[in-house]
């Protein structure tokens, strides 16, 4: 069955150092791949997305993920975290049937 | 950017009552609308998805008599919980999609608390 894992349940960095979330993907072929975060009580918001083209691909408040192929991976990245990056991040993909399938969330939190 | 809007935000009714969710994508034509259910500190769980003017095509496991899915015009999808009981006292959230290679936009989640 296709799914996207990410393995680390939390991820703590210091503020300005950069910042990684993992996630890798099992669906074959071309995937559709999708990162989004999601505050407190809050739904989610769309950071970026990959369908094809470059494999560096830039989405919104300086977030970035790298498409891996042979891993099999798609991590998202900063450069510099910020304290108000702090929240929970989800990976997904787009199965087969147009659904969104998500990861299991990573708590992400950026000390002082 | 695209807006999709969830009322209410929070709820609290009496275990017996039905409950309507409504969900609104205020920007865009929503061709497809999905309903999922969200744990404390768990992913969330699809229940559903809806295309406009058709019948919701329900997830493994999903009573589509307790959860009524109506998704009568291309902006507006309502859920409603038939008969709820404190075990369907959870988070949920809406999403909206304009088309097959756009990303789905999230409404802000419903918090419904049945006693």
């Amino acid at each position: 069955a296709q799914s996207v894992a990410q393995p680390e349940d939390q991820v703590n960095v210091a503020e300005g150092n950069p910042l990684t979330v993992k996630c890798t993907y099992s669906v074959s072929g071309n995937p559709y791949l999708f990162w989004y975060v999601q505050y407190p009580n809050r739904g989610l918001q769309f950071l970026l997305k990959y369908i094809t083209g470059d494999n560096l691909v830039k989405g919104s408040y300086g977030f970035e993920a790298e498409f891996n192929k042979s891993q099999t991976s798609f991590h998202l990245k900063k450069p510099s975290a910020l304290v108000s990056d702090s929240a929970l991040y989800f990976c997904a993909e787009r199965s087969s049937a147009s659904k969104i399938i998500f990861g299991s969330g990573t708590r992400l939190s950026i000390r002082p | 950017g695209a807006v999709v809007s969830q009322h209410p935000s929070w709820v609290i009714c009496k275990s017996g009552t039905s409950v309507k969710i409504e969900c609104r994508s205020l920007d865009f034509q929503a061709t497809t609308m999905f309903w999922y259910r969200q744990f404390p500190k768990q992913s969330l769980m699809l229940m559903a998805t809806s295309n406009e003017g058709s019948k919701a095509t329900y997830e493994q496991g999903v009573e589509k008599d307790k959860f009524l899915i109506n998704h009568a015009s291309l902006t507006l999808s309502t859920l409603t919980v038939t008969s709820a009981h404190p075990e369907d006292s959870s988070f949920y959230i809406c999403s909206a999609r304009g088309g097959d290679n756009q990303p789905q936009h999230f409404g802000d989640g419903t918090r419904l608390s049945i006693l």
